[in-house]
């Protein structure tokens, strides 16, 4: 069975803390997501990788950076934490887009900067 | 911009009846439709997907319907089921090679027993 391993489930920082969400595929996909979810806005892109060592923007990428040496392995970085970043945040994964390829989520981690 | 839009945020429905979630977008290069689930705390999950080539997937009693000149595809779950309460987002992708998904706002789905 297809698996996006997010580490923790629940996290609470303070703000101004450094902090770094981690997710493991092992489906061996080329493309992974970051998405963070807010009630009334939906799931919206923060980053994704198509490759090892490759990164591109997504529609919200402020306040983040993101890391990916592993195929398997995609980090969220949130260098300086503020409140505002509370959110809940979700990794996905797929193959790269030959057809139709859906994505694959991990169970979010609930992240409040207080 | 909002390119997918859920125009409505929550739909309560009786056990049994038919669910109807709507979903539209404005990018005719789209070609690519899915439909997530997601319960509270949990990430979501896959439900249904759709190609442009079509207008129709069935799923036992899960069907997506595609309207590609009004710009529009609907979710009919029948019959409804307390437990398919949920989130429930639409997402479209554009051409193979492409990337990106973009998500609705989603619609928060009461089933009533």
């Amino acid at each position: 069975d297809v698996k996006v391993t997010q580490s923790s489930r629940y996290l609470v920082k303070r703000t101004g803390e450094k902090v770094f969400l981690e997710c493991v595929q092992d489906m061996d996909h080329e493309n992974m997501f970051w998405y963070r979810q807010d009630p009334g806005l939906g799931l919206r892109l923060i980053y994704f990788s198509y490759d090892v060592k490759m990164k591109e923007k997504g529609d919200i990428p402020e306040g983040y950076s993101v890391s990916r040496e592993k195929k398997e392995r995609f980090s969220l970085i949130l260098e300086s934490a503020s409140t505002n970043q509370t959110s809940m945040y979700l990794c996905a994964s797929s193959f790269m887009r030959r057809t139709n390829e859906k994505l694959f989520f991990g169970s979010g981690t609930q992240l409040s900067v207080l | 911009d909002q390119q997918v839009k859920q125009n409505s945020p929550s739909l309560s429905v009786q056990e049994g009846r038919i669910s109807i979630l709507n979903c539209d977008y404005t990018n005719s290069m789209f070609d690519y439709f899915l439909w997530y689930k997601k319960y509270p705390a949990e990430g979501p999950t896959f439900l249904i997907s759709i190609s442009s080539i079509k207008d129709k997937n069935e799923d036992g009693r899960f069907t997506v319907f595609l309207n590609k000149s009004a710009k529009h595809l609907s979710l009919h779950i029948v019959p409804s089921q307390p437990g398919d309460s949920a989130v429930y987002f639409c997402a479209a992708a554009g051409s193979p090679g492409t990337y990106k998904y973009i998500f609705g706002t989603g619609t928060r789905l009461k089933v009533l027993a």
